[in-house]
């Protein structure tokens, strides 16, 4: 039962522009929303997140949109750099519970 | 200031053996959490650990699976009877205190299970 769906497995964009992903959820109770980097042989790092009370955090060149009313979030990257070659993971959690519930990731690759 | 530790980086065992994977977390924190990733899938959660103490283990499948995390030491997950659909990165995760807020947790650098 995948609460959290990330399509559109893989982008390629190019370095300087904008690198836009989504994600979907069905659990409107999910209260967090994370974005995790994900290098091959690493673990997963934390990048960014948002509450649902918000509808838009910002991080230097990072910004997470939450349509609460949609269930969907996005993942906005500009401008896109060679170092962000990666695979982004959305993940969901409830407050109170430390259970990340993760989608199946988006490979992004910028090319210089 | 050392990240979380997981060992080994790779572990390659036959049809029936054990695999004993280790996890020391990030220093000060007493929060440990298992997560699984299959080929092509995303990381699945197993079980949230405290020291001495199973909180959630609502993600461990039913059988041949266990976790610990003792008073001293590292934690341990380990799957006895291992069979090939067992082969996964198992990602271990660190945090000092139960995460009330929307910080994301520190992952480990996982362990790669190979069963042949």
């Amino acid at each position: 039962d995948q609460q959290v769906k990330q399509n559109s497995p893989s982008l390629s964009v190019q370095e300087g522009r904008i690198s836009i992903l989504n994600c979907d959820y069905t659990n409107s109770m999910f209260d967090y929303f994370l974005w995790y980097k994900k290098y091959p042989a690493e673990g997963p790092t934390f990048l960014i997140s948002i509450s649902s009370i918000k509808d838009k955090n910002e991080d230097g060149r990072f910004t997470v949109f939450l349509n609460k009313s949609a269930k969907h979030l996005s993942l906005h990257i500009v401008p896109s750099q060679p170092g962000d070659s990666a695979v982004y993971f959305c993940a969901a959690k409830f407050s109170g519970n430390n259970r990340l519930a993760f989608g199946k990731g988006n490979q992004v690759v910028v090319i210089p | 200031n050392a990240g979380v530790m997981q060992n080994p980086r790779h572990l390659v065992r036959r049809r029936g053996q054990e695999a004993r994977l280790r996890c020391s977390p990030m220093k000060g924190h007493s929060h440990v959490y298992w997560y699984r990733q299959l080929p092509e899938e995303g990381l699945k959660f197993m079980v949230y650990l405290q020291k001495e103490n199973i909180i959630d283990e609502s993600g461990m499948p039913k059988e041949r699976f266990s976790a610990e995390f003792p008073k001293e030491g590292p934690s341990i997950l380990r799957i006895q009877q291992v069979v090939r659909g067992d082969s996964a990165a198992y990602f271990c995760a660190s945090s000092p205190r139960r995460q009330e807020s929307n910080y994301g947790y520190t992952f480990g650098s996982g362990t790669r299970l190979t069963v042949v």
